[in-house]
């Protein structure tokens, strides 16, 4: 299974709002809506920020969305804080009881 | 504080075998299933495993079907991962992760800290 396709970075300045695409195909992003979003500091465990394409868990604030349309996914960061800077992975389902992540996208808060 | 806790780690030959546990508190384990997810170095995160919360249906990624068994003990709240024929290739941080509610594997809300798994003669 290929992974999902993210750019390898993406940059805004404080205040901004992002976004980051994750591109995959039918098989995987396009055919379910089990899309989540992971934002994960260097030498950090991975932390849920957004999962089913658009739903958040609880303490993530809402400065986080995402959304879908056909094979892309996208991660929305609005009101950019220096906190926001870590490098972010998106994963969907890709039937036959598989998962597959994107590369990852570090974001940078100038 | 809900926490998972993984272990066993290590410097192992090619060929060899490692088994990592991955200890469960402060949720209500045997409800969720588990999975192990890992990170080579400098890369991106790649799904190893799944199995759900009974312990009865398994999966693996087709890079190490045939070679590493997920398990997990209800009554010691703990998962493992037995790795064998191990490769350079499986050189990475192994972290465990809780499946939300109602999924199996396809959203983690709760991971460990990973456990480094180096594979090298």
């Amino acid at each position: 299974q290929s992974a999902l396709t993210q750019p390898p970075s993406a940059s805004g300045s404080p205040g901004q709002s992002v976004t980051i695409s994750c591109t995959g195909t039918s098989s995987d992003v396009g055919g379910y809506n089990f899309v989540s979003w992971y934002q994960q500091y260097p030498g950090k465990a991975p932390k849920l920020m957004i999962y089913e394409v658009n739903k958040r868990p609880s303490g993530v604030p809402d400065r986080f969305s995402g959304s879908k349309s056909g094979n892309t996914a996208s991660l929305t960061v609005s009101g950019l804080q220096a906190e926001d800077e870590a490098d972010y992975y998106c994963s969907s389902y890709a039937g036959s009881n598989n998962l597959v992540f994107g590369g990852g996208t570090k974001l940078t808060v100038l | 504080e809900v926490q998972l806790l993984e272990s066993g780690g290590g410097l192992v030959q090619p060929g060899g075998s490692l088994r990592l546990s991955c200890a469960a508190s402060g949720f209500t384990f045997s409800s969720h299933a588990m999975n192990w997810v890992r990170q080579a170095p400098g890369k991106g995160l790649e799904w190893v495993s799944a199995i759900s919360a009974t312990g009865n249906i398994k999966y693996y990624a087709d890079s190490v079907a045939g070679r590493f068994t997920i398990s997990r003990d209800n009554s010691k709240n703990t998962l493992y991962l037995l790795m064998s024929s191990l490769r350079a290739e499986d050189t990475a941080v192994y972290f465990c992760a809780k499946g939300i509610v109602g999924a199996t594997l396809h959203a983690f809300d709760i991971w460990g800290q990973g456990t480094m798994v180096t594979v090298s003669s």
